[in-house]
């Protein structure tokens, strides 16, 4: 059972350019989301998604798009990186529900110069 | 306005004895509470959780403590061991919301000295 898998595990990318995080669960959850930890901090949800079709914002969506075409998929797009979205992006899906706890993926660490 | 706070960014304590990690928050909607474990390059993993009907949940060595007025909860461990040495995350949700759609507080770094 992989559960939530991310990849790459690691990205440099050039100011300006653009490039897709992956994620991908195998336990048929309803609810995925994208976080980025900086240094020192917390997680920060960027997108989220209650299912297949349905996305929405979090609390730092600028600069990023996602999409839900599938129950398995939810790949998060940079569509211009910049400097500040260096960081650590996490993925994670649940079942949906007030006490169903989050299953992260280990992470793609990017780095924009 | 940081809604979940971890005043303290890292303890230290000896092996066999008891680790207690704090957890403020301020926004009275959140009736969900669950503490995170993570590890140098990889993703946090679940650890406890506790609603807000309760005041303690226990797993093993592992209790959560809320107190509700304080809108303050604690992580107990006991006995520490030094695999516990991880960083801490506390999040917390609203029953309108989805757990997964927690707001986290920035962490606290446990280490277990053998």
């Amino acid at each position: 059972n992989a559960g939530v898998t991310q990849t790459p595990k690691f990205q440099v990318l050039k100011t300006g350019q653009s490039m897709t995080l992956q994620c991908a669960q195998d336990m048929n959850h309803e609810y995925m989301s994208w976080y980025r930890q900086d240094p020192g901090m917390g997680l920060r949800l960027i997108h989220y998604s209650v299912g297949a079709g349905i996305t929405d914002q979090g609390e730092v969506p600028n600069g990023y798009n996602v999409s839900r075409s599938t129950t398995e998929d939810f790949p998060l797009r940079l569509l211009s990186a910049a400097p500040s979205q260096t960081s650590v992006y996490f993925c994670a899906s649940s079942y949906r529900g007030n006490n169903s706890p989050l299953h992260f993926g280990n992470g793609t660490r990017l780095t924009v110069t | 306005d940081q809604q979940v706070k971890q005043n303290s960014p890292s303890l230290s304590v000896q092996e066999g004895r008891i680790s207690i990690l704090n957890c403020d928050y301020t926004n009275s909607m959140f009736d969900y509470f669950l503490w995170y474990k993570k590890y140098p390059a990889e993703g946090p993993t679940f650890l406890i959780s506790i609603s807000s009907i309760k005041d303690k949940n226990e797993d093993g060595r592992f209790t959560v403590f809320l107190n509700k007025s304080a809108k303050h909860l604690s992580l107990h461990i006991v006995p520490s061991q030094p695999g516990d040495s991880a960083v801490y995350f506390c999040a917390a949700s609203a029953v309108s919301t989805n757990a997964g759609k927690s707001t986290f507080g920035d962490g606290t770094t446990l280490t277990v000295k053998p």
